[in-house]
């Protein structure tokens, strides 16, 4: 079975620019998580999603991130504009059941650099 | 401090020879898992204990969980070159949303011919 998959690899905006990141995860997984890891810090829980419901969005940092999974099957996060402390690796993981008691499945990550 | 702490931050060691890595966290747990992450990829998911597990183990590895002090290792028995990479600990608490893992800073293993 195809793997999580993020596009795209790397991104380099300028500060104040737009950035959309796309997670495909795999098929059939109704949980879709996003989590970032900032300049070697832990990696933290943005939010998660149950189909195309936002089950929980209590790690968003602020409200210039926006989340979507429309149709319940591939997910959008859009940043604007972008800040400078936006850097960091984006990454996407699927389950088929909640995070406690299945395995994440990640995508290798979205490098955003902002400039 | 932060909930799943690993120790040490980063290690070296010879092919052949066992690598410990610990990691300590501060809230109550439903279940521990360690992740495995190569340079430049995802992670990929190795162990999960739950909270009434001690021990456990798959091929080469082994994870042990003491809940009374908060803290679980684990053990890369005769290590590879293909085992370097860093190693995540993410606990999946008993408050808040039990889809929320909550991950460490990771120890980098050095695995060396």
């Amino acid at each position: 079975e195809a793997g999580v998959t993020q596009f795209p690899s790397h991104s380099v905006i300028e500060k104040g620019q737009t950035v959309t990141l796309r997670c495909d995860p795999i098929s059939g997984h109704d949980n879709l998580y996003w989590y970032r890891r900032v300049m070697g810090k832990e990696i933290k829980f943005l939010l998660h999603f149950v189909k195309e419901s936002k089950q929980d969005e209590s790690g968003m940092p602020n409200n210039r991130f926006l989340a979507e999974r429309t149709g319940g099957t591939y997910s959008t996060l859009k940043v604007q504009p972008a800040e400078l402390e936006d850097s960091g690796v984006y990454f996407c993981a699927s389950s088929q059941g909640t995070g406690v008691n299945s395995p994440l499945h990640f995508g290798n990550g979205t490098r955003l650099t902002v400039t | 401090s932060q909930q799943g702490e690993e120790d040490p931050q980063a290690l070296s060691i010879q092919e052949g020879e066992n690598a410990t890595m610990n990691c300590s966290y501060k809230t109550s747990i439903n279940n521990l898992q360690w992740y495995r992450q190569n340079s430049g990829r995802g992670l990929v998911h190795l162990i999960l204990i739950r909270s009434n597990e001690r021990e456990k183990h798959s091929g080469r590895l082994r994870v042990t969980l003491d809940t009374s002090k908060k803290s679980s290792s684990l053990l890369i028995t005769a290590s590879r070159a293909a085992d370097t990479a860093s190693y995540f600990c993410a606990t999946g608490d008993l408050t808040g949303t039990a889809s929320k893992l909550t991950f460490g800073t990771g120890t980098r293993l050095q695995v060396t011919l």
